[in-house]
């Protein structure tokens, strides 16, 4: 294990339609995060889990978005009935609990970029 | 709220020179600042960070920042531009709170190119 894997690193769907997208974190991370990242933009923040609990969401998180952590190790997030403006690249990050801020330490994926058309 | 501002778009240096990327930060706590690099379809890579130790931090690659509370100012620098430095560098802010979310807060993007 090393690093973040996202699945699929490229995804083009048609408007109205479901996708799903994987992230693993490092394995003894227990914090993961969403991002996503339009063109011309920085990343901005969606979604966190602190283990398997969801426990903060960005109001860009529409209704649509839905983000899980099952036993808190991959996370998923679904799209569904994608629209044009979903178009960007997802970015998942991991990170242990920084309490202590001596070590932080975020760890990015590569991205999964959706075009929606 | 917190914020960070980039005041460059764009960069261009010529291979050799210094580069200079400018970033402003707005926090109502004293802030972690980092610096991001991204390359063409690849992820987001840690340059550097600064969590209230020493205000001049030393990262990656021969990059530094400087962190000015009295300019609310996280400029990078590098003395001398490879060409392998080409790429897009975002500055970010987090709320170093401990317990808090976390979350990274990015500036809008410096391009930086590197001209031969």
């Amino acid at each position: 294990d090393t690093g973040v894997s996202q699945n699929p690193r490229h995804k083009i769907t048609k408007r109205g339609q479901n996708v799903t997208f994987r992230c693993d974190p490092i394995s003894e991370h227990n914090r993961l995060y969403w991002y996503r990242q339009t063109l011309g933009q920085g990343p901005e923040f969606l979604t966190y889990f602190q283990n398997e609990a969801q426990l903060e969401k960005s109001r860009l998180l529409s209704d649509r978005f839905s983000a899980e952590r099952p036993k808190g190790s991959f996370s998923t997030l679904e799209i569904q009935r994608t629209e044009q403006g979903d178009s960007a690249m997802y970015l998942c990050a991991s990170s242990l609990d920084q309490r202590t801020f001596s070590n932080y330490g975020y760890t990015f994926g590569s991205g999964t970029r959706l075009t929606v058309v | 709220a917190q914020s960070v501002t980039q005041l460059d778009s764009h960069v261009s240096v010529s291979e050799g020179t210094p580069v200079l990327l400018r970033c402003n930060y707005s926090s109502s706590y004293s802030p972690s600042l980092f610096w991001y690099v991204q390359h063409p379809n690849k992820g987001l890579q840690l340059l550097l960070k600064y969590t209230s130790a020493a205000t001049l931090v030393k990262g990656i690659n021969g990059f530094e920042a400087e962190f000015k509370k009295s300019e609310t100012s996280f400029h990078l620098t590098k003395p001398s531009a490879h060409m392998s430095d080409a790429a897009e560098y975002f500055c970010v802010v987090s709320d170093p709170r401990g317990g808090a979310t976390n979350k990274l807060i990015f500036g809008t993007g410096t391009l930086l190119a590197v001209q031969p």
